[in-house]
């Protein structure tokens, strides 16, 4: 079945670690995302990418980084530089090119919680 | 940049009635499509109904219609014969262009359906 999938489903970070969430799809999509989401509120974007090695900053970057090697993955990274990681992460892919009937998919998010 | 805002934070209705949820956006694109997304209590996001700018006719998908006023920038969402199972929180959501553009969403409305 085609989909996009999310793991882990949660994950523990220490202070002062890097660590990273992993968002993979087999809908053929150019277009991935990664957003974030904090209790109680929306969605807040982080970076997407519509092309293979090409990204762009949402309105959230600093203390993320991601890449776009192949169609299929965008790692996101938390850095130790992003201070308050602890929320609910999602990422979505989507169609790209002009398309009428364009929706995004979403996964079923990561938990990442700062010990 | 665009803004999307949901003013109500908290809705109830009771089963069976009709609610009416409401977005505004701003923008001075032309060309644009907005959506509105359903996350329940598993956090999976699901598509409700989309709208494309140059549409005047207003989407409807079974108990789910839109109020798309261009001109007002206003993208309102209307659940007819509402069910227990529509509780939830609704995300209005904008993006511009074509297919794979950054996607905005608004802060959200949590929906409490009644019995």
């Amino acid at each position: 079945d085609g989909g996009i999938t999310q793991s882990p489903k949660y994950l523990f970070r220490k202070e002062g670690q890097n660590v990273t969430l992993s968002c993979e799809q087999n809908l053929n999509h150019d277009a991935m995302y990664w957003y974030r989401q904090d209790p109680g509120q929306g969605l807040r974007l982080i970076y997407y990418s519509q092309i293979v090695n090409d990204f762009q900053k949402g309105d959230i970057a600093e203390g993320y980084s991601v890449s776009r090697e192949k169609k299929e993955s965008f790692p996101l990274t938390v850095t130790s530089a992003q201070k308050n990681p602890t929320a609910f992460y999602l990422c979505a892919c989507q169609t790209g090119g002009i398309f009428r009937n364009t929706e995004a998919f979403f996964g079923q998010g990561t938990r990442l919680t700062v010990v | 940049a665009q803004t999307v805002t949901q003013s109500q934070p908290e809705m109830s209705v009771q089963e069976a009635e009709t609610v009416t949820l409401s977005c505004t956006y701003d923008t001075s694109e032309s060309n644009y499509y907005l959506f509105w997304y359903k996350q329940p209590p598993s956090r999976q996001m699901i598509l409700v109904i989309r709208q494309e700018a140059y549409k005047q006719q207003n989407a409807t998908e079974n108990r789910f219609s839109v109020n798309f006023q261009k001109a007002a920038k206003s993208f309102s969402l209307k659940i007819s014969d509402s069910q227990l199972g529509d509780t939830a929180m609704y995300f209005c959501a904008f993006m511009k262009g074509r297919a794979g553009n950054m996607l905005t969403f608004g802060g959200g409305t949590r929906l409490m359906v009644k019995p």
